[in-house]
């Protein structure tokens, strides 16, 4: 496709259900990330990916976030047992190549946990 | 520990006028900066950026200048329309940090007309 793009946009979660959210990275890009964006802060960085190999995850906030690129193209964000901290602006972004090249950004899942 | 900053939540300038936005940074490391625009409901759309060899970049009506001594970047946009009204943030990222970006708060920019 011509961007990046995410689904849902919007997602409302009870307290305690697992949330799975879905990015599909410009076509043919190797990096991609997500970003956790809360309510009038920037983006916060929380895995990356290169191809299919995660090359860093430490931004992830508990071991409740999971998150997986099996081909190297789509990638899945899950979030188990959310939590209402857990709301906020998902972000996903994909780079065409390694380096401090430009990232793309996808429009992100609003994700509400009541 | 926000390593990137910008300590303006808001602005608001003339049509026409410039518009200069400011970010901060406390790592020295960080040698490629961007800044972003966000529309409500959209995903941050890149604008410009600058590597920590250059100190300056220009694109059309926008400028980004890079101060590395004070650790300071601003955006500058001459002249100002009422659609750069949005959200902007600036971003970091060091050779060391691997892909990381690293993203201030954001600043909300309003066009008057």
């Amino acid at each position: 496709g011509a961007g990046v793009s995410q689904s849902p946009r919007y997602k409302v979660a009870k307290r305690g259900q697992d949330v799975a959210l879905r990015c599909d990275p410009i076509s043919g890009h190797v990096s991609l990330f997500w970003y956790q964006q809360a309510l009038g802060q920037g983006p916060e960085f929380l895995t990356y990916f290169q191809n299919e190999a995660q090359l860093d995850k430490s931004g992830l906030p508990s071991d409740r976030f999971f998150a997986e690129r099996p081909e190297g193209s789509v990638s899945t964000l899950k979030i188990q047992r959310t939590q209402q901290e857990d709301s906020a602006v998902y972000l996903c972004a994909s780079i065409r190549a390694r380096g401090t090249d430009t990232q793309y950004f996808g429009p992100g899942t609003r994700l509400t946990v009541l | 520990d926000q390593q990137v900053k910008q300590n303006s939540p808001s602005l608001s300038v003339q049509e026409g006028r410039i518009s200069i936005l400011n970010c901060d940074y406390t790592n020295s490391m960080f040698d490629y900066f961007l800044w972003y625009k966000k529309y409500p409901a959209e995903g941050p759309t890149f604008l410009i950026s600058i590597s920590s060899i250059k100190d300056k970049n220009e694109d059309g009506r926008f400028t980004v200048f890079l101060n590395k001594s004070a650790k300071h970047l601003s955006l500058h946009i001459v002249p100002s329309q009422p659609g750069d009204s949005a959200v902007y943030f600036c971003a970091a990222s060091a050779v060391n940090t691997g892909n990381q970006f690293y993203f201030g708060t954001g600043t909300s920019l309003t066009v008057i007309p």
